[in-house]
């Protein structure tokens, strides 16, 4: 099973910020948070990863708690090419997706 | 920047018929997943592979077999297809090291076996 859980699904506005949460309280030390999202007919895509420190890239930031037992990844103003789902893992050992969070993004 | 192809993009057969959904990476990963995944359902784990000559089954219980005999190279293969193994087919690499490494997923091959 997955080693982490996520909401089944999310809706947000357009241009609004969205914030997806994923709960690893099963976490080690040396596990790195992985997020990455699956567009419709397409493969997953990574979109950001951390340790113990906030990440910021172009895609999203994502933010970890102190004691790194969950974690949100944040798009700061959702489009309509957001809409996934989006899917949380703690790399390297953990290879098996869980079902993830369906994100809506409404006009 | 994802260097990982599978091939097919789509196939269609016959019952019966034994097929080879090829994947392909060039970025040299020792680590290499195959996954299952039905419309709108989650991605099960069928088959990984931590380097040459090394395979391994995953977590869906699945009549395929797969092989590494190159790096790059991790073809899966089913003998006698059936219409229970319609289904899209992703393969997915990655570096391996302390867990900063990244997945890389292909297209994916979408089987459908009549």
């Amino acid at each position: 099973d997955a080693k982490t859980t996520q909401p089944n699904s999310m809706e947000s506005n357009e241009e609004e910020p969205v914030h997806l949460p994923c709960n690893h309280s099963t976490i080690s030390g040396t596990d790195y948070i992985h997020w990455y999202r699956q567009l419709p007919s397409q493969g997953p895509e990574y979109v950001i990863h951390g340790l113990t420190s906030n990440v910021n890239n172009r895609m999203a930031s994502l933010a970890i708690a102190e004691d790194r037992k969950s974690s949100t990844l944040i798009l700061h103003r959702a489009t309509l090419r957001d809409a996934a789902v989006y899917y949380c893992i703690l790399r390297p050992n953990d290879m098996r997706f869980g079902a993830g969070t369906r994100l809506t993004v409404k006009p | 920047e994802a260097d990982i192809y599978q091939t097919p993009r789509y196939l269609v057969i016959g019952t019966g018929k034994k097929i080879t959904l090829e994947c392909s990476q060039t970025m040299g990963h020792d680590k290499m997943y195959w996954y299952q995944q039905d419309p709108g359902m989650e991605l099960h784990l069928i088959h990984y592979s931590y380097g040459v000559n090394s395979t391994e089954k995953g977590d869906l219980s699945s009549e395929s077999t797969v092989s590494r005999i190159r790096t790059e190279h991790f073809p899966l293969t089913l003998e006698s297809a059936r219409p229970s193994h319609t289904s899209q087919y992703l393969c997915a690499s990655s570096a391996s090291g302390g867990g900063s490494e990244k997945l890389f997923f292909g297209s994916g091959t979408q089987l459908s076996v009549l």
